[in-house]
């Protein structure tokens, strides 16, 4: 079956550690994204990537970092900077090429807990 | 000011009512439009297309007024199945890519 896998769905956190939320996908998309969810809230752009090797800062990259390695593959590293990082986690990938009906199709998610 | 409104809602109604949920967007460059829904702890879902002439997808209809920088979506006839959150994407294009913005989306709750 082609989707988007995000692993682990939990994730714990300690003060002062960096976590890596993984995201594959096997779509053959060229674009990937990362947000974030926090209650009430809508979806906020942290990173995303249009092409291999290359990745762009969204609204709220500060405290975050990504690589783009391999096509199928886009990790979110939540470093120690990032002060506030409880939040639902979805990854997301799109075909380019299809105008401005692009369209994104999201993986399941991660939630990450600071102990 | 947020690029993309929409009211939180709950919206609570009975089976069976038509139920309408409305967007703003303050970019008027924007390029295209959708709705996802979302349900409780999951990751959203593409539900629909908005098109400038206004679509339908059974009981679900979706408009665009480029004018008003607004889109509507129409549910008639709900289901519980319906309960979800609705979110509006509108597309923006950025350096040569396209780019969505959510809102924060619209609690709909229907109930037997």
């Amino acid at each position: 079956d082609g989707g988007i896998t995000q692993s682990p769905k939990y994730l714990f956190r300690k003060e002062g550690q960096n976590v890596t939320l993984s995201c594959e996908q096997n779509l053959n998309h060229d674009a990937m994204y990362w947000y974030r969810q926090d209650p009430g809230q809508g979806l906020r752009l942290i990173y995303y990537s249009q092409i291999v090797n290359d990745f762009q800062k969204g609204d709220i990259a500060e405290g975050y970092s990504v690589s783009r390695e391999k096509k199928e593959s886009f990790p979110l590293t939540v470093t120690s900077a990032q002060k506030n990082p409880t939040a639902f986690y979805l990854c997301a990938s799109s075909q380019r090429g299809q105008g401005d009906q692009e369209t994104q199709y999201f993986g399941p998610g991660t939630r990450l807990l600071v102990l | 000011r947020k690029e993309v409104e929409q009211d939180p809602g709950p919206f609570n109604v009975p089976e069976g009512a038509t139920v309408a949920f409305n967007c703003t967007y303050s970019n008027s460059a924007s390029q295209s439009f959708f709705w996802y829904r979302q349900d409780c702890r999951k990751e959203p879902k593409l539900l629909m297309s908005v098109y400038s002439s206004g679509n339908e997808d059974g009981r679900f209809t979706a408009q665009l007024n480029r004018a008003s920088q607004y889109i509507s979506l129409l549910i008639r006839d709900s289901k519980l199945s319906d309960s979800a959150t609705y979110l509006c994407v509108v597309n923006g294009l950025s350096g040569g890519s396209y780019i969505p913005t959510f809102g924060r989306g619209t609690s709909l709750i229907v109930h037997p």
